[in-house]
């Protein structure tokens, strides 16, 4: 268990409202991520974090925003939900050089 | 730049076959870390094993092998004897500087 939460765990959402999912770890882990998972593209980058107020972009970054103000927390924000951001999201935290993941959020726009 | 290519997509075997499940990376780093994940239906991300680059030595974990190769930039993994339990997605990753890589996943349905 990597100590790691996610909410919500499903979420349906109409096009063009903001998104907001949380990540909480017990662990006080340094680094956290964000990926989304898609057919045929396996696990792909969102954001990324090395610290708190420290976050940088991933391969698929445009139309999400991240922050982190503590160390337990990594919010991922999609400004305004469009139909290609439906998804599986997962959080993850990286722990001895192994990055160790949290659940998923079911994420559906319509 | 980096790049993970499981360019098998899904492979279906029965119950008590070996398979082998190919990886192939890209890097120009001489430091990395390569990684394989198992998703089983229920969809949690499982952690594997990792092997950082300087140690070639092919790993057995019971019914469990990976073949790291540097000359063909490759992390194979194989199940000796596959059972039902073994059905799931599984994905190859390489990390470098605590950024991680993922390969698109093979799937893997092992029939009784």
């Amino acid at each position: 268990d990597a100590g790691i939460t996610q909410s919500p765990r499903h979420k349906v959402t109409e096009t063009g409202t903001p998104v907001t999912l949380r990540c909480h770890q017990t662990e006080n882990h340094r680094y956290m991520y964000w990926y989304r998972q898609d057919p045929g593209h396996g696990l792909r980058l969102i954001h990324y974090s090395y610290g708190v107020k420290d976050t940088d972009k991933g391969e698929v970054s445009d139309g999400y925003s991240v922050s982190r103000s503590k160390t337990e927390d990594f919010l991922l924000t999609l400004e305004s939900a469009t139909s290609s951001q439906t998804s599986v999201y997962f959080c993850a935290i990286g722990r001895g050089n192994t990055i160790y993941f949290g659940e998923g959020s079911w994420l559906t726009v319509v | 730049a980096q790049k993970v290519t499981q360019a098998q997509t899904e492979i279906s075997v029965v119950e008590k076959e070996d398979v082998t499940l190919d990886c192939v990376y890209e890097t120009r780093d001489t430091t990395y870390y390569l990684f394989w994940y198992k998703q089983p239906p229920s969809g949690e991300l499982v952690f594997l094993i990792r092997r950082n680059s300087f140690d070639e030595q092919n790993e057995i974990s019971g019914r469990y092998s990976w073949n790291f190769q540097k000359s063909t930039s490759s992390f194979n993994f194989t199940i000796t004897a596959s059972q039902v339990v073994d059905s799931a997605v599984y994905f190859c990753a390489l990390s470098r500087f605590n950024k991680f890589y993922f390969g698109s996943g093979t799937k893997l349905n092992v029939k009784p």
